[in-house]
């Protein structure tokens, strides 16, 4: 069965310091691969997505993640983070073939500080 | 309206009421999600419906019944809920069920008293 892990719960930056968010996913394929972003109150907003083009997937808000193979992982970063980035980042995963539905991770929350 | 919407935004009910959770697309996708979202806990994947068909349903308690009318409207229909059914209800849809993102409404915040 298709798995996502992020490490870290919780992850602090100071504003302006690089942002990393890290996502493994285990599967026998190369799989789609998304982040999604939750602000307080408010549902997953689309941050990004990987479909088996180009390994470095920019997306929205300065974000951008790269698909590793080799390592199977899906890290999303952004040099320079913003108060405003601050929220819940969600990593999730949908079989190449045959899946109907997104594994989701467990998510991190970032917190950004002056 | 565009995207996904939910009603209502916030729903406090008893465990003895009925209520219904009204989700809809305005994207011509055809696929639609419910799921459920505790605190510290993972996202949970209810069901799944496809060209109106149900296709997936995880295990989801008879107490919660979904109904989908046509691709652009899902409903949740809500009765004799326990507290632990307290959660943000979110919706999602999708073009087609296999590799396509799914977009999200802002959810149903659910409080069961």
């Amino acid at each position: 069965a298709q798995s996502v892990t992020q490490l870290g719960s919780h992850v602090s930056v100071s504003e302006g310091a690089l942002v990393l968010l890290r996502c493994n996913y285990s599967s026998s394929v190369p799989p789609y691969l998304f982040w999604y972003v939750q602000y307080p109150n408010q549902g997953l907003q689309l941050l990004l997505k990987y479909t088996s083009a180009a390994t470095l997937v920019k997306g929205i808000n300065g974000f951008e993640a790269e698909f590793k193979k080799s390592e199977t992982s899906f890290h999303l970063t952004k040099p320079s983070a913003h108060m405003s980035d601050a929220a819940e980042y969600f990593c999730a995963a949908s079989g190449a073939v045959g899946a109907s539905k997104l594994t989701f991770g467990t998510g991190t929350r970032l917190q950004v500080t002056l | 309206e565009t995207g996904v919407t939910q009603t209502p935004r916030h729903l406090v009910m008893g465990m003895t009421n009925k209520k219904s959770l009204k989700c809809e697309q305005h994207l011509g996708h055809n696929a639609m999600y419910w799921y459920k979202q505790s605190a510290k806990k993972p996202l949970e994947l209810m069901f799944v419906y496809n060209f109106k068909e149900q296709t997936e349903n995880n295990s989801v308690p008879s107490r919660f019944s979904p109904e989908c009318p046509n691709s652009s409207h899902l409903f949740l229909h809500l009765h004799t809920l326990q507290p632990e059914d307290s959660a943000l209800y979110l919706c999602a849809s999708s073009q087609e069920l296999q590799g396509y993102e799914q977009y999200f409404g802002p959810g149903t915040r659910l409080t069961v008293t």
